[in-house]
């Protein structure tokens, strides 16, 4: 079971750039690595997911290491709707029989 | 397509109580976790399903159980409810496969969840 560490909380002005690590010593060779985003009592939506390098979509950019070990979310520009819980995730979910860790996540504060 | 659809959303019951929450996944998914999120405690695993069979489990009693339908959609129950139960049940469902069949689709999506109060 691949375990994660966050910062717990992080604070950012409106229209910056935000920048969230985690790491993940023990990740395996099969583990891809994906962000989700939570709002107070709703159920955690998908962000971002990279195996290597960087991606980057429509949101977000995620880049990561050679050696794997950490992973770093991008939020350009963040809003007061960006306002969440943000959440590693390493495993392999294209089979069954795995278990995920969640965390403790980081709570995201947008200021104005 | 439909998301992950969970019923119901609320739910207040008393200590002692029994509960079942239901779990419709997307059409195509057969693979069904659940988890239980409190603020003390995150968001933790408590089982997955896979073709109505039990594939992994968390760390928490026999008072949780869970099954699985021939459709996909899934149950979970507590029994002898306890304060401490008291949490938001989130299903995730995703299109995972057997070990040794391809798959290249590597997501879990989650429905909006149960928010269950024990009195």
């Amino acid at each position: 079971l691949a375990k994660t560490t966050q910062p717990i909380s992080m604070d950012s002005y409106e229209g910056q750039e935000v920048n969230i690590t985690c790491s993940h010593n023990n990740i395996a060779t099969n583990d891809y690595i994906t962000w989700y985003q939570q709002f107070p009592s709703q159920g955690p939506r998908f962000i971002i997911q990279g195996y290597k390098t960087k991606v980057t979509n429509e949101v977000a950019s995620l880049f990561i290491p050679a050696d794997r070990k950490s992973s770093t979310l991008s939020l350009p520009r963040v809003s007061l709707s960006d306002t969440a819980v943000y959440y590693c995730l390493v495993g392999d979910m294209r089979y069954t029989g795995n278990q995920f860790y969640f965390g403790t996540g980081t709570s995201l504060t947008v200021i104005p | 397509k439909a998301g992950v659809t969970q019923t119901p959303r609320y739910l207040i019951k008393t200590r002692g109580q029994q509960v079942t929450l239901s779990c419709s996944p997307i059409s195509g998914h057969r693979s069904v976790s659940w988890y239980q999120q409190t603020p003390g405690q995150g968001l933790q695993f408590l089982f997955e399903y896979f073709s109505e069979t039990q594939r992994n489990k968390g760390n928490f009693p026999g008072r949780f159980s869970g099954r699985q339908f021939s459709n996909s959609r899934s149950e979970m129950n507590v029994s002898t409810l306890e304060l401490g139960d008291s949490a938001l049940y989130l299903c995730a469902s995703r299109p995972s496969r057997d070990r040794g069949q391809e798959s290249s689709y590597n997501e879990q999506f989650f429905g909006p969840g149960t928010r269950l109060t024990v009195l």
